[in-house]
């Protein structure tokens, strides 16, 4: 099945603890991407990234860090976590320009204490 | 910097009407696209909207483009309870990014 996978699902941490949030996808898509939903603010995008070792900043990109060494694999790194940080975090891919649209992982709520 | 304008925010409406979700943007594009999001769980596509013009069905729910006015739309027709959700437009700029727009919380009261 055609799918993008996030984990974990949930996370609880405290502040300061480096954490990953791992994102994969199986559809052999070049570009991937990472948002962050709020209450009345939407989903907004914190880095995306157009094929491998290819990444730039979305529009809240402070505070996170992102790799891309596989075409698959876009892993989420928060190096010092702060509790402004705890947000509902989606992975997106999609073939070049997204003319097929994109694909959203199911989610990893975070929160830090 | 690009701005995506959702409205209303919040829609209640009873089964069998119809109505239209708003979406306008700030900046040229190409791409528009229509998400519908149910409560805790993920974002699921419903249209890709790449040409000025375009309009796309599906089932009682009909999305439309207008580039030059920089403005889509989202029509319900005969609304059912299924359609109760959080849709989302997103409008595609420069080299991948994304921006979504704030949202519409649609409820439909039987």
């Amino acid at each position: 099945e055609a799918q993008v996978t996030q984990n974990p699902r949930y996370l609880i941490t405290v502040t300061g603890k480096k954490l990953t949030v791992t994102c994969s996808q199986n559809m052999n898509h070049e570009y991937m991407s990472w948002y962050r939903q709020d209450p009345g603010l939407g989903l907004r995008q914190i880095y995306y990234s157009m094929n491998v070792e290819v990444t730039d900043k979305g529009d809240v990109p402070e505070g996170y860090k992102v790799s891309r060494k596989e075409k698959r694999n876009f892993p989420l790194i928060l190096e010092s976590p702060s509790p402004n940080q705890t947000s509902l975090y989606f992975c997106a891919s999609s073939l070049s320009q997204g003319i097929y649209g994109y694909t959203f992982g199911s989610g990893t709520r975070l929160t830090v204490v | 910097e690009l701005k995506v304008e959702q409205n209303p925010l919040f829609l209640s409406m009873q089964e069998g009407k119809n109505y239209t979700i708003y979406c306008n943007y700030s900046t040229t594009s190409d791409r528009l696209y229509w998400y519908r999001q149910d409560p805790g769980k993920s974002l699921e596509s419903l249209f890709v909207l790449l040409s000025n013009g375009a309009v796309k069905q599906e089932g009682r729910l009909m999305a439309s483009l207008d580039t030059k006015a920089r403005l889509s739309t989202l029509h319900i027709t005969a609304a059912v309870h299924d359609l109760s959700a959080t849709y989302f437009c997103a409008v595609g700029f420069g080299n991948e990014k994304l921006t979504f727009g704030t949202g519409t919380r649609l409820t439909i009261i039987p």
